[in-house]
């Protein structure tokens, strides 16, 4: 297994449903980060939990760290069909070194 | 936020030419600079890792030699692949972090096809 493992590798979804994606990793780490990319595009940070921190919310995104079982999720409230994209779960170790998981593909239907 | 671009956005190009790709941040000073890898349906992979003024620090199995490097100012890295081969097609990113922050801002990517 990699640092950073999610789950599932693909999610299929009806708008106004939530989305609840999974990361888990092996080492220690400084925080964890998760990113959006669409396709064949860069990266959009979304949102940045510390190694001390539980549980972060940012608009409709609620995203858990449980440094215990080195699991996190993120969870789309309400999905929308531009959320559709590849969602990455990224643990920073040292020296902002990322490293990222194998993705999950969202795709929300209208 | 932070914007990071890079050119060019994609380039085709013969087997054995080198290419240059560059990143920069354009809103901010980046004093590390990352180099990732992004097979079709694949995660990002960490290439090596740019501090203006000093050597890359490549990550284990990546050639230094084949993806040379350079972070000569605080808004500019290049990423120079020398005599691409097919296998080296790929997407390319680049991300910039400015002093000791903790978010990385990434670059909108460059599609490489080498014929």
């Amino acid at each position: 297994s990699q640092q950073g493992e999610e789950d599932p590798q693909a999610l299929s979804i009806q708008e106004g449903e939530n989305a609840t994606m999974n990361c888990s990793y092996k080492t220690s780490i400084n925080n964890l980060q998760w990113y959006r990319q669409n396709s064949g595009r860069g990266l959009v940070h979304l949102i940045l939990i510390r190694s001390n921190e539980r549980e972060k919310h940012s608009g409709r995104l609620r995203v858990t760290l449980d440094t215990s079982k080195k699991s996190s999720s993120l969870l789309i409230t309400a999905s929308r069909a531009a959320d559709t994209a590849s969602y990455f779960c990224a643990t920073e170790t040292s020296g902002s070194r990322l490293t990222f998981g194998e993705g999950t593909q969202l795709t929300v239907n209208p | 936020g932070a914007v990071v671009s890079q050119h060019p956005s994609w380039v085709i190009c013969k087997s054995g030419t080198s290419v240059k790709i560059e990143c920069r941040s354009l809103d901010f000073q980046a004093t590390t600079m990352f180099w990732y890898r992004q097979f079709p349906k694949q995660s990002l992979m960490l290439m090596a890792t740019s501090n203006e003024g000093s050597k890359a620090t490549y990550e284990q199995g990546v050639e230094k030699d084949k993806f040379l490097i350079n972070h000569a100012s605080l808004t500019l890295s290049t990423l120079t692949v020398t005599s691409a081969h097919p296998e080296d097609s790929s997407f390319y990113i680049c991300s910039g972090v400015a002093g000791a922050g903790e978010t990385q801002y990434f670059g909108p990517g460059t599609r490489l096809l080498v014929l």
